[in-house]
Formats: structure tokens, sequence, C-alpha cells
């Protein structure tokens, strides 16, 4: 497929646990971006790559969230240590070079139980 | 902190109806976008508009950029079913990050 792909599409995990999220971003696109939205809300920045490197990780709420590009494509998010309040849909977009439309991906659903 | 406020968050017409979503913000961004999201999708752009007092359409879709380039509004003439969603605007911080407003979800009844 041409667009943004994550899996799993839903992770159900305890309080306390890692998990990662993975993204395949549009073949291509250098710009990453991580996006977070809760039940009833709009999507909240967390993180944007611009080829391997992170350009801005000014919205990642705490260093339990870390995110990784290592090649310039696929990146993973990480979240450690779960709490029931990371519980929502973690949103992948890319972009051809960090400008014009951010395509974005279906989302992965995070249930922290 | 750039925060963007949509109003109304919930809208529920009947079909044929006209309707107007306002998002509204106190900064200044440098582009507005506007998005549409369906049930278990990510959102997907419709319009950007980028110089103050811009309007632009999309069929029966009409969105403008206010004049300061803080605020934006989305008109819909004679609503459909097909309309029914959740319609998001966002601000872009330069060319980096979207700052999204919370979302208007608009159902159209037959």
């Amino acid at each position: 497929g041409a667009g943004v792909s994550q899996t799993p599409s839903n992770k159900v995990t305890e309080k306390g646990k890692y998990v990662e999220l993975r993204c395949d971003p549009i073949s291509g696109h250098t710009a990453l971006y991580w996006y977070r939205q809760s039940l009833g809300q709009g999507p909240e920045f967390l993180i944007y790559f611009q080829g391997t490197g992170a350009a801005d990780d000014s919205g990642l709420p705490n260093d339990r969230f870390f995110a990784v590009r290592p090649e310039g494509s696929v990146s993973t998010l990480k979240i450690q240590r779960t709490e029931r309040g990371d519980s929502a849909v973690y949103l992948c977009a890319s972009s051809l070079q960090g400008r014009g439309e951010q395509y974005f991906g279906p989302g992965t659903r995070l249930t922290v139980t | 902190t750039q925060l963007l406020e949509q109003s109304p968050q919930f809208l529920s017409i009947q079909e044929g109806e006209n309707l107007t979503v306002y998002c509204n913000s106190s900064s200044v961004f440098s582009s507005l976008q506007w998005y549409r999201q369906e049930p278990g999708e990510g959102p997907v752009l419709l319009v950007t508009v980028v110089t103050g007092g811009e309007v632009k359409k999309l069929k029966r879709l009409t969105f403008q950029f206010g004049d300061a380039r803080k605020d934006s509004s989305l008109h819909i003439t004679a609503a459909q079913t097909g309309d029914t969603g959740l319609y998001l605007c966002a601000g872009a911080i330069g060319a980096q990050k979207l700052v999204f407003g919370q979302g208007t979800r608009l159902t159209i009844n037959p």
C-alpha cells in the first residue's frame, strides 16, 4: 500500500508494562510525526523527525515516552511503565521534507488496564 | 501554549440544512488546515488556507481564514448524510507541527 501504516492496530497492556508502537511512513517522506488522540479530543503533537533525528520532541509528556527512527524510515514509539492515562489512539503522520500535507496512518489504539 | 477552540463540539442537523463550524485562537498561525476523521482512521486533509482573508471552496464546503490568521470557519451548504463525521481544524506552527482543535462531531440526519 502507498499510505502510512501502523502496527499493531490495537494493543491492550497492563499498567506498568512496556509497549512499542510502529509506524511505516510513505516511501520517500523524510518527515515523520507522532500524535496522541484521547477520546473526544483532537490529536496532540508528541514528536517530529526529520530524517533520523528528532527535530522537535517538545510534545512528549514525560521521560517514559521515547521514539526512534534509526534509518530515517520506520519509527517506533516506546512507552515504559505504562499508566492508565496513556490510553489513547497514537497516530503517525508523514510528509515530504516536513512541508505540505501530513498524511496520517489509521492509528494504534492503546488500552492500559 | 497555542490553543485552538472549535465550536460547536457537537452538531446534529437535518439533511439539506446549512451549517458553520468555527475555529478560533489567540495565536497567529502560518497556515490553517481542516481535516475530516472517520472512526478507526486517521484525519484526512480537506484544505489548507495560508493567506489572511483567503476563501477556498470544495464542492459544498467553503473554508475561510480570518484576516489576522487567528481564526477560520467551515461552512457546509445543503448538508448530506455523507457529510457526517469528525471535523478538525489544525494550525501549523512553522512547517513542523500541527496544533489541533478538539473537533466538531457532525451528524446529518436523513
